[in-house]
């Protein structure tokens, strides 16, 4: 159980162009999901948390501009990279959570993000 | 400032070998506490957690860790290796101990040693 499903697992796009990453929780419903960031050899960053049905709150310094995020349903968050450029090259993972306060996050397997 | 400190950034133990990766944590009161693990290009694996209660908590894949509320540590074990517990290691805590943000660690990345 608590399986959740990221997709892609890879992208390789040109600079300027918006990426959309999927997050979905397969077999329950996540009240919050979570974004993460992580470069090569570093441990995750949080960039942001969202609730299902909310607007999502950004960790200092993540330009939510650039960075847009839409839970829309209890099994499904996706980030956008707009106007992606190589510095956004980076590991992206999602987690979901069901909001419950002894209940852990359960993590994507991430999506590579290669911007040329 | 609050953090999460796993002090070894490497470490390589022969298979077979016992382990014990640290994690150092400094929040007032009694966080969540994890371990997970993560294959490369790949997504996190919770391995346990300590919620409350008994101080020792059995994970998966044979792992354990210890909860030591005087040294504020959180240490995983393993009493046998095995080459495909090759990996990087995240200790994190749960600052609010309410399922918000995991604060994680710079983790530590274990080799085995045929």
């Amino acid at each position: 159980g608590a399986v959740v499903s990221q997709h892609p697992s890879w992208v390789i796009c040109k600079s300027g162009t918006s990426v959309k990453i999927e997050c979905r929780s397969l077999d329950f419903q996540a009240t919050t999901m979570f974004w993460y960031r992580q470069f090569p050899k570093q441990s995750l960053m949080l960039m942001a948390t969202s609730n299902e049905g909310s607007k999502a709150t950004y960790e200092q310094g993540v330009e939510k501009d650039k960075f847009l995020i839409n839970h829309a349903s209890l099994t499904l968050s996706t980030l956008t990279v707009t106007s992606a450029h190589p510095e956004d090259s980076s590991f992206y993972i999602c987690s979901a959570s069901v909001g419950h306060s002894n209940q852990p996050q359960h993590f994507g397997d991430g999506t590579r993000l290669s911007i040329l | 400032a609050q953090s999460v400190t796993q002090p070894d950034i490497h470490i390589t133990v022969s298979e077979g070998a016992s382990l014990e990766l640290r994690c150092n944590y400094s929040y007032g009161a009694t966080p969540y506490l994890f371990w997970y693990v993560q294959s490369p290009g790949q997504g996190l694996q919770l391995l346990l957690k300590y919620f409350s209660g008994d101080t020792l908590v059995q994970g998966i894949k044979g792992f354990e860790a210890e909860f030591k509320r005087s040294q504020s540590s959180f240490n995983l074990r393993k009493p046998s290796v095995h080459w495909s517990d090759a990996a990087e290691y995240f200790c994190a805590v749960d600052e609010y101990s309410s399922a918000s943000k995991i604060i994680f660690g710079s983790g530590t990345r274990l080799s085995i040693r045929p």
